[in-house]
């Protein structure tokens, strides 16, 4: 148990449907993050959110939306995915010292995400 | 070339075996991370450090960050570490974004 929960753990869908992810943390910790974890790559960064501002968008498209409504919960609205969006989605938080020192990251077990 | 480097990607180990996993990055960074990903999905922070070393239990990590590189050990290896190691860097400046390696693959037979 880290402290970050997702839900839901599993999560098929067709391209036009709409859904979303959610995670909550409950370290009071002030930063969360999106990553994605798609077949034999490595983790990318998808969303950051720094005291519930928006810091980083590392190039995602827009049929992912993020939202972070309190520094406890986060987001992640889906809509019109392709099959190549398949992947497990890691929610992760940390306590930050200001905006560009990350502290250690705590991680949720992940949404897996398939597209049909 | 990803700027992150993690060796071996496949390791096999008996139990009790001392056990080392290597990262190297070509860039400047602020910290880095290991972290534990076990088969479910669940990522585990094990380290953050910015330089020397740091010990946790049966882990070990250590960092040089002229040769930029750092390693990860475990000792007296067991089963229950079969997981994949994953090393993550933060480059200077770039705010909270972590640089990933591909990740060890770690088996302990008993």
């Amino acid at each position: 148990e880290t402290g970050v929960t997702q839900t839901p753990r599993h999560l098929v869908m067709g391209m036009t449907n709409k859904k979303s992810l959610k995670c909550e943390q409950h370290l009071g910790h002030n930063a969360m993050y999106w990553y994605k974890q798609s077949a034999k790559k490595p983790l990318e960064l998808m969303f950051v959110y720094n005291f519930k501002e928006q810091t980083e968008n590392n190039s995602v498209p827009s049929r992912f939306s993020p939202e972070c409504p309190n520094s406890s919960h986060l987001f992640l609205h889906l809509h019109t995915l392709q099959p190549e969006d398949s992947a497990l989605y890691l929610c992760a938080s940390s306590q930050n010292h200001d905006r560009a020192n990350t502290g250690e990251l705590f991680f949720g077990e992940g949404s897996r995400l398939t597209v049909l | 070339k990803n700027e992150v480097e993690q060796s071996p990607q496949n390791l096999t180990a008996q139990e009790g075996e001392f056990i080392t996993i290597n990262c190297s990055y070509s860039v400047g960074i602020s910290a880095l991370h290991w972290l534990q990903q076990h088969p479910g999905g669940g990522i585990v922070s094990l380290f953050m450090l910015s330089s020397g070393k740091k010990k946790h239990g049966r882990l070990i990590a250590t960092i040089n960050i002229q040769e930029k590189h750092s390693s990860l050990h475990i000792t007296a290896s067991h089963p229950r570490d079969s997981a994949v190691y994953i090393c993550a860097v933060r480059l200077r400046n770039a705010g909270n974004m972590l640089t990933f390696g591909g990740g060890t693959r770690l088996m302990v037979k008993p």
